[in-house]
C-alpha cells in the first residue's frame, strides 16, 4: 500500500528552527508539496519539490531525497502564526496525490 | 483568501435530513475536488471533476452525491448520513497543467450528523 508518514505534534519555541519530516512509500513518484492549515481555515501551498535537494523560499526550505523517500520542511524564525498544521502529500505514478495526517506544530513564547 | 469559498462554515443535521454544501472558486480552474478531512487522519479525496466532468469516484458511498453544473461551481448533496460521516468537507480547485499543479483549498464545511 502507499503511505505517507509525519510526525502527529512538534513543539517548539518562537525565534527557534524546527524540522518536520515527511517519509514516504508510493507507486511512483511525481512530485512532494507542503501545505499548511491553521485551525479552522483552509490549507494554503507551501512549496513542491520533484527533484532533490533544497528549495528555499524566505522562512521556509523544502528538501527532497528521492532515493531515501524522504522530505524535510525547515522553519526558521519561528514566530506564534507559524502555529499550524503541515500537511505532506506525494503525488504518485499514476498522478494522485497521497496525504499524510498531518504534523500539528504548537509554537511556545 | 483563496479564491475558494464554501458554504456553510458549519451544519448540524440529522440523519434523516438532506442538505447541500456549496463550493464556487473564483480562479478560472478547470478541475474541482471535494475531500473529507477527519481529525488525524488523512485528507481522504471524494471526488474529482475536470472540465465539469467527474473523473474520479473513490468508493464514496452514495449518500453523498456531487453535482457540478459549471467550472466554477460545485456541489455536494448529503442525505441520510450517518455519524461517522462527522468531518470537516473541503472543496478545491487547480488547474490542471500535468503534474506540479497546486490546490486552492476553501476554508471547508464542518459537518456534524446528529
Amino acid at each position: 500500500g502507499q503511505n505517507i508518514d509525519q510526525p502527529t505534534e512538534m513543539t517548539a519555541t518562537e525565534g527557534a528552527i524546527v524540522q518536520i519530516n515527511c517519509t514516504y512509500q508510493t507507486s511512483g513518484f511525481n512530485g512532494l508539496f507542503w501545505y499548511q492549515q491553521h485551525a479552522g481555515e483552509a490549507p494554503t501551498f507551501l512549496s513542491y519539490n520533484v527533484l532533490d535537494g533544497l528549495e528555499e523560499k524566505g522562512r521556509f526550505s523544502s528538501f527532497l531525497s528521492r532515493s531515501k523517500g524522504y522530505s524535510y520542511l525547515l522553519l526558521k524564525e519561528l514566530q506564534m502564526k507559524d502555529s499550524a498544521s503541515y500537511l505532506c502529500a506525494v503525488r504518485d505514478s499514476n498522478y494522485q496525490l497521497i496525504w499524510g495526517a498531518g504534523t500539528k506544530l504548537i509554537i511556545k513564547p | 483568501e483563496t479564491g475558494v469559498t464554501q458554504t456553510p462554515r458549519h451544519l448540524v443535521m440529522g440523519m434523516t435530513n438532506k442538505k447541500s454544501l456549496k463550493c464556487e472558486q473564483h480562479l478560472g480552474h478547470n478541475a474541482m475536488y471535494w475531500y473529507k478531512q477527519s481529525a488525524k487522519k488523512p485528507l481522504e479525496l471524494m471526488f474529482v471533476y475536470s472540465l465539469e466532468e467527474r473523473v474520479e469516484n473513490n468508493s464514496v458511498p452514495s449518500r453523498f452525491s456531487p453535482e457540478c453544473p459549471n467550472s466554477s461551481h460545485l456541489f455536494l448533496h448529503l442525505h441520510t448520513l450517518q455519524p461517522e460521516d462527522s468531518a470537516l468537507y473541503l472543496c478545491a480547485s487547480s488547474q490542471e497543467t500535468g503534474g506540479s499543479e497546486k490546490l486552492f483549498f476553501g476554508s471547508g464545511t464542518q459537518l456534524s450528523v446528529l
